[in-house]
């Protein structure tokens, strides 16, 4: 089983539509979660940061965590052409206070906003 | 304020040969990761440097090899090149090697092995 498993998409939304992303992980003792974005040809970039359950919102992103349930997804609203990449969810799976840091990541899912 | 780099940004080589990647992680961050990303397997953790020290290692043969120096920048070595080992190499660093501290990724080195 897989550490980290998202969708590959592609997830198609059209344009000011509220698109919603989904992963889910298998460690169950890890505590931080993160959402990186992706553009082709270029390195994944960090949106959202999350470690405790519930929502988390950012301008248009809101991060979503249920520890019980090992799910983490990301909510984009009123999404536009320019978020259409690659969104990866990444899993710190070290212990905190380990003294070291490891970020497993799902495989990403392709999102595609149509105008 | 900067962010991480690395360098080179592009990089082809032969089979057989090494080669050494650096990355300059944002000033103050003493944590340096790295990963190696494919179209087949996606972002893999290579291993993680804190204070010079190898902190965590990832399942990559002992080819992959890395260091970190005192001014916290690391390099990554990659030896007997495989064609394989085509890949876009990022680095990540943080102010600290704590699971709720957030990386930042670098521009990543796209290796080409021919």
């Amino acid at each position: 089983q897989k550490e980290v498993e998202q969708n590959s998409g592609p997830l198609s939304v059209p344009e000011g539509a509220i698109a919603s992303l989904n992963c889910t992980y298998s460690d169950r003792g890890s505590q931080s979660f993160f959402w990186y974005r992706q553009y082709s040809g270029k390195s994944p970039e960090l949106i959202m940061s999350i470690y405790s359950n519930g929502d988390k919102e950012d301008g248009r992103f809101t991060a979503q965590l249920n520890k019980a349930s090992q799910y983490v997804s990301l909510l984009i609203r009123d999404s536009q052409p320019s978020d259409s990449a690659t969104y990866l969810c990444a899993v710190n799976v070290t212990p905190r206070m380990d003294s070291s840091y490891k970020l497993i990541f799902g495989s990403g899912t392709r999102l595609l906003v149509r105008p | 304020k900067a962010g991480v780099t690395q360098t080179p940004r592009y990089l082809i080589k032969t089979r057989g040969q090494q080669v050494t990647l650096s990355c300059s992680p944002i000033s103050g961050h003493r944590s340096v990761s790295w990963y190696q990303q494919t179209p087949g397997q996606g972002l893999q953790f290579l291993f993680e440097y804190f204070s010079e020290t190898q902190r965590n290692k990832g399942n990559f043969p002992g080819r992959f090899s890395g260091r970190q120096f005192s001014n916290s920048r690391s390099e990554m070595n990659v030896s007997t090149l495989e064609l394989g080992d085509s890949a876009l190499y990022l680095c990540a660093s943080s102010w600290k090697a704590d699971s709720l501290i957030e990386a930042f990724f670098g521009q990543g080195t796209r290796l080409t092995v021919v």
